[in-house]
């Protein structure tokens, strides 16, 4: 079956412009959630969505906000980007919610901020 | 912090030569978890031991887990060229709806 699928790979934007990232999540899977990577700070978590509501939320600014469609499909926005924000941005997929499962992650958008 | 630590940071075998990988954690778990990534693409899940369980395997894989001193270890046996990747353990916590990943560490497999 198809894996988990992130929209774009790669992107580059500009300080103070605003990036929406897309992840389609393995089929029948419901729970979707997103890392944030950096070499400074590894992979810290974001947040976690499960049947289009977000269950958990990590340590981020208001700036960075997700959603979940009724298809498990989930899209996550950063608002005036700054040059921190560069980072590999993952989704990864779940069966359920509670983290009781190994996680499907897809490839990653590369995020650059110019 | 819930993160996980792990060590060594860094580790260089020789091919054939066994590795091992440990992650300590600081509270108590519902289950711990080995991911692989190889050059900044996405982590591939490698094997999942419950807070139950002692040990597991996985073809050339064998994860420990010690509940009572929260530390786990992952050993890879007979390693190849195509295992250089960075490894990162992650824990799930009681009533969280999420995973908390380590540092990783990198290991690299010299022909």
């Amino acid at each position: 079956k198809a894996g988990v699928t992130q929209t774009p790979r790669y992107l580059i934007k500009t300080r103070g412009q605003q990036v929406t990232l897309s992840c389609s999540p393995i089929s029948g899977h419901r729970s979707v959630s997103w890392y944030q990577q950096t070499p400074g700070q590894g992979l810290q978590f974001l947040f976690e969505y499960f049947s289009e509501t977000q269950r958990n939320k990590g340590n981020f600014p208001g700036r960075f906000s997700g959603r979940q469609f009724s298809n498990s499909r989930s899209e996550m926005n950063v608002s005036t980007l700054e040059l921190g924000d560069s980072a590999l941005y993952l989704c990864a997929s779940s069966p359920t919610t509670l983290a009781e499962y190994g996680y499907t992650f897809g490839s990653g958008t590369r995020l650059t901020v110019v | 912090s819930q993160q996980g630590e792990e060590d060594p940071q860094a580790l260089s075998i020789q091919e054939g030569e066994n590795a091992t990988m440990n992650c300590s954690y600081k509270t108590s778990i519902n289950n711990l978890q080995w991911y692989r990534q190889n050059s900044g693409r996405g982590l591939v899940h490698l094997i999942l031991i419950r807070s139950n369980e002692r040990e597991k395997h996985s073809g050339r894989l064998r994860v420990t887990l010690d509940t009572s001193k929260k530390s786990s270890s992952l050993l890879i046996t007979a390693s190849r060229a195509a295992d250089t990747a960075s490894y990162f353990c992650a824990t799930a916590h009681q009533g969280a709806q999420k995973l908390v990943f380590g540092q990783g560490t990198r290991l690299t497999i010299n022909p």
